[in-house]
């Protein structure tokens, strides 16, 4: 059963086209991640969710923005993709400070 | 902030042989560590965490050693299996009320020949 889900799977931008990508969770976690993956790296945290309180890491680019309107739902939204923000998008989930659970992943492309 | 180095990035080990994955963190803060699998174009799954109140946990063929004076961790593979050919992802994290927020090390490939 899913738990973690994540629309789309793959997407496909084009250069400076804003895109949103989506994230569901069924486990009621109060904590939403989104990383950043890119080929042959680690996962790299964006941002997170504490319940409705929005915490974003000190390094990601403003051209990422988050919303979350409820405890199930968290969006990502690239308002303006450039190449370099081509990448595997994964959302994850926790209760408090539990283990991190991931999303399938959104494969984004930026032609 | 927290710096993770992971060794090797590769590891090549015949079916049946042990494998090794060694961490080494710089937060001494850091209270939480878990490790991940990645398949190929699938995502990481957790696979074993510990904490820093316990020096190893054991779950069947994997466990996980903790040495937190020297700030290392390691993920033990016994009787390798080739379906446990992937990427491993070690990460630590300082937990706090808001969550886990996880550094990830830079990945080994483990491949298991048959």
């Amino acid at each position: 059963d899913a738990m973690v889900i994540q629309n789309p799977r793959y997407q496909v931008t084009q250069f400076g086209k804003p895109v949103t990508l989506s994230c569901s969770q069924t486990l009621n976690h109060n904590v939403m991640y989104w990383y950043q993956q890119k080929s042959s790296q680690a996962p790299k945290l964006l941002f997170h969710y504490y319940d409705k309180d929005f915490n974003n890491e000190a390094d990601t680019p403003d051209n990422f923005q988050s919303r979350r309107p409820n405890t199930s739902f968290c969006f990502l939204d690239i308002r303006s993709p450039g190449l370099g923000d081509a990448a595997m998008y994964l959302c994850a989930t926790s209760r408090d400070t539990s283990s991190q659970y991931f999303g399938p992943g959104t494969r984004l492309t930026v032609l | 902030g927290e710096n993770v180095e992971q060794h090797p990035s590769t590891l090549s080990v015949q079916e049946g042989d042990s494998a090794v994955i060694k961490c080494t963190y710089s937060d001494s803060a850091s209270n939480y560590f878990p490790w991940y699998k990645q398949e190929l174009g699938k995502r990481p799954q957790l696979i074993i965490d510990i904490r820093s109140n316990v020096g190893e946990k054991k779950d069947q063929r994997i466990a996980v050693t903790l040495n937190k004076t020297a700030k290392h961790f390691s993920l033990h593979i016994t009787e390798t299996q080739p379906e446990d050919s992937a990427v491993y992802f070690c990460a630590a994290s300082r937990v706090f009320g808001a969550g886990n927020m996880l550094t990830f090390g830079g990945g080994t490939r483990l491949m298991v020949k048959p």
